[in-house]
């Protein structure tokens, strides 16, 4: 009974590769969110869709782009992955798009670029 | 730019004690501030949230203290326990009728909390 949940939980690759993290969330959410959290444990946010439309899109390289074929599902695809994007990504799910909704996050992606 | 400032980074407490983190916002539009919680290997979870028309709001062992003059808010952990360890977060986020600000959270740096039995 997984609230959101994320594959894989550890990613280990080359400098270069593409690779995609997927998430999916069983909470009937209308938004979901992917965050980036780095070796200093800084949170922050990359991207955040409602009803599949893309609604937040921070500063992020074109390398990454964020997919989400129904409001269930939001996925993260990364081009020619760099040593910088080594991190834990996490996928967050809220009941609307406003502040103040609460959300959920999953347990995370480890990604690690050699 | 970093819009919410946590502090301290780390805390050491011993059982039975108090646990106290402090936050620092700047952008005044700011409506909503929620701390999390995360355990190693975990993904943060919502441990007690506040809006700014209450300076205070009480969970259990968890107080928000919410000063808006100051921009400032922090939260309270009485008689800190062992399971309490961990990285506690504070956050902010804001309406924005017209800007795609709705529902982005903005973090702090995190504390790491360490409660000695």
């Amino acid at each position: 009974d997984t609230a959101v949940s994320q594959t894989p939980k550890y990613l280990v690759t080359q400098m270069g590769n593409d690779k995609s993290i997927k998430c999916e969330q069983n909470l009937g959410h209308d938004t979901m969110y992917w965050y980036k959290q780095d070796s200093k444990k800084f949170l922050k946010i990359m991207f955040s869709y409602n009803n599949k439309e893309l609604i937040i899109n921070e500063t992020v390289p074109n390398r990454f782009s964020p997919k989400s074929p129904d409001k269930a599902h939001l996925n993260l695809h990364i081009n020619s992955l760099e040593l910088g994007d080594s991190a834990v990504y996490f996928c967050a799910s809220s009941q609307a798009q406003f502040s103040g909704n609460t959300q959920y996050f999953g347990p995370g992606t480890r990604l690690t670029v050699l | 730019q970093q819009q919410v400032k946590q502090s301290p980074q780390s805390l050491i407490v011993q059982k039975g004690g108090i646990s106290i983190i402090n936050c620092a916002y700047e952008n005044t539009a700011f409506d909503y501030f929620p701390w999390y919680q995360q355990f190693p290997g975990k993904g943060p979870a919502l441990l007690i949230a506040i809006r700014p028309d209450v300076s205070e709001k009480k969970e259990g062992r968890f107080t928000i203290s919410f000063n808006k003059s100051a921009k400032q808010f922090s939260l309270h952990i009485m008689d800190s326990q062992p399971g309490d360890s961990a990285t506690y977060f504070c956050a902010a986020s804001h309406r924005n009728a017209g800007g795609t600000s709705y529902g982005k959270l903005t973090f702090g740096q995190g504390t790491i909390l360490t409660v000695h039995p």
